[in-house]
């Protein structure tokens, strides 16, 4: 059981906007520590896809965003398309586990 | 280009040790710590720990303290994750991901993934 919490699962059709969230704690995101975000494609290593809330690595659509507010972190996907079909994880730091914790995982599924 | 490449999988039984290596090239290997993130079948990600490159420290995961080990070596820029007392829940594929950046904790690059069977 993860010390964050993610939706299983979230859909849209093509061109629509969806959002995942990631919720944690006062331990964690809560806490101020840096919220990161990867997009794992079926078969294939996870990759990363934000970083530090809301920062881009380079090669990654200006399609995906993100935010943070409390004890929350939210991406969002904005002109949803087929190959954005895949599992997003959320990643934080926790003070009371001493480490990184990921959330459990969410399956963007296209219509 | 930033590489990391593990080695193969491994089928162990229980009780056994498994250890995973992860060759690292295109970057300096010292500036850079390793994590290591395991995901079991049809499961999602789990933090297991990381090193410093440059000193060999560690951190582990609560879960794991007392049966993981991890080292490096700074000659041939290599990582190493143990495992020990080994169970068939610890089947998964094992990754090896490089950590950096302005951003404590981002993993930028991942290594193809290393599949540990437990198995009696």
């Amino acid at each position: 059981q993860s010390v964050l919490a993610q939706p299983p699962s979230v859909s849209g059709a093509p061109g629509q906007t969806v959002t995942i969230s990631c919720t944690g704690t006062s331990s964690n995101i809560g806490a101020g520590h840096d919220v990161h975000w990867y997009q794992q494609l079926p078969g294939t290593s996870p990759k990363l896809l934000m970083f530090g809330t809301n920062n881009r690595p380079s090669g990654v659509p200006d399609r995906f965003s993100g935010s943070k507010s409390g004890t929350s972190a939210s991406l969002a996907i904005t002109g949803l398309q087929a190959e954005d079909e895949a599992d997003y994880y959320c990643q934080s730091y926790d003070s009371s586990l001493g480490g990184s914790v990921f959330g459990p995982g969410t399956k963007v599924t296209v219509l | 280009q930033v590489q990391l490449l593990q080695s193969g999988a491994e089928v162990k039984r229980p009780g056994a040790s498994v250890k995973v290596s992860c060759k690292t090239a295109g970057y300096t290997f010292t500036n850079y710590g390793i994590n290591w993130v395991r995901q079991a079948p049809g499961q999602g990600l789990e933090w297991m720990g990381w090193i410093s490159t440059y000193d060999g420290n560690t951190n582990f995961a609560p879960k794991f303290r007392g049966r993981v080990s991890m080292s490096r070596d700074t000659s041939t820029t290599s990582a190493y994750m143990e495992l020990r007392g080994l169970r068939s829940d610890d089947t998964a594929v094992y990754y090896c991901a490089r950590e950096g950046g302005l951003y404590s904790g981002t993993l930028l690059d991942w290594g193809q993934g290393t599949l540990v069977t437990v198995s009696s």
